[in-house]
């Protein structure tokens, strides 16, 4: 089992939609949990970071985390143009300094 | 500030050739971490530096990889005997104190290329 799953894609949304991306992690103790957006052929970017139960809200998105689920999900309200990327979810491991990453979730939203 | 900084950013080598991969971190950030990245798949972690020592060295694949840190600042990763399976985006990231509250920041990577 990897240490850090998510639903696979590519996924297409029309611009102004809802982009939901989904995660799964197998570190019951995983503490710190993080969203990156990744455009083709350049670095990842911090977008999102969580690490308490609930929603946290930045601008046009949300992530969610459910600890006893080991779930945690990313929400792209309004979707533009512009947010057509990889997503690669990330959790720290149990010694907290190691990012273990998702293989990533394209999505594309259409004009 | 100045962001993470590597170079080159695209390295073509021959299979069995040594290369090195350079890595100047954000000024003040005592964690350093080195990933993997192939194609369609997330970053893989291969070492992790805190300070000048290595904290941990658990993702290196074998030990024709190497990494150094020597003044705490500035890392290179050393692979010898390239090999084509080595191909891929190196990234180099660092934060602020390496535990779990403190983000990555990544560098725009070095593409390395087996041939």
């Amino acid at each position: 089992q990897k240490e850090v799953e998510q639903n696979s894609g590519p996924l297409s949304v029309p611009e102004g939609a809802i982009a939901s991306l989904n995660c799964t992690y197998s570190d019951r103790v995983s503490q710190s949990f993080f969203w990156y957006r990744q455009y083709s052929g350049k670095s990842p970017e911090l977008i999102m970071s969580i690490y308490s139960n609930g929603d946290k809200e930045d601008g046009r998105f949300t992530a969610q985390l459910n600890k006893a689920s080991q779930y945690v999900s990313l929400l792209i309200r309004d979707s533009q143009p512009s947010d057509s990327a990889t997503y690669l979810c990330a959790a720290t491991q149990r010694n907290d300094y190691k990012l273990s990453f998702g293989a990533g979730t394209t999505v594309t939203v259409r004009a | 500030g100045a962001g993470v900084s590597q170079t080159p950013s695209n390295k073509v080598t021959e299979k069995g050739k040594y290369v090195e991969l350079r890595c100047d971190p954000i000024s003040g950030h005592t964690a350093l971490y080195w990933y993997r990245q192939s194609l369609g798949q997330g970053p893989e972690f291969l070492i992790y530096f805190q300070g000048t020592g290595a904290a941990d060295d658990s993702g290196l694949p074998n030990d024709r990889f190497f990494a150094v840190r020597p003044e705490g600042s500035v890392s290179t990763l050393k692979i010898q005997r390239t090999e084509r399976g080595d191909s891929a985006v190196y990234l180099c990231a660092s934060s602020k104190g390496g535990q779990g509250g403190s983000p990555l920041h990544f560098g725009n990577g070095t593409r390395l290329t087996v041939t």
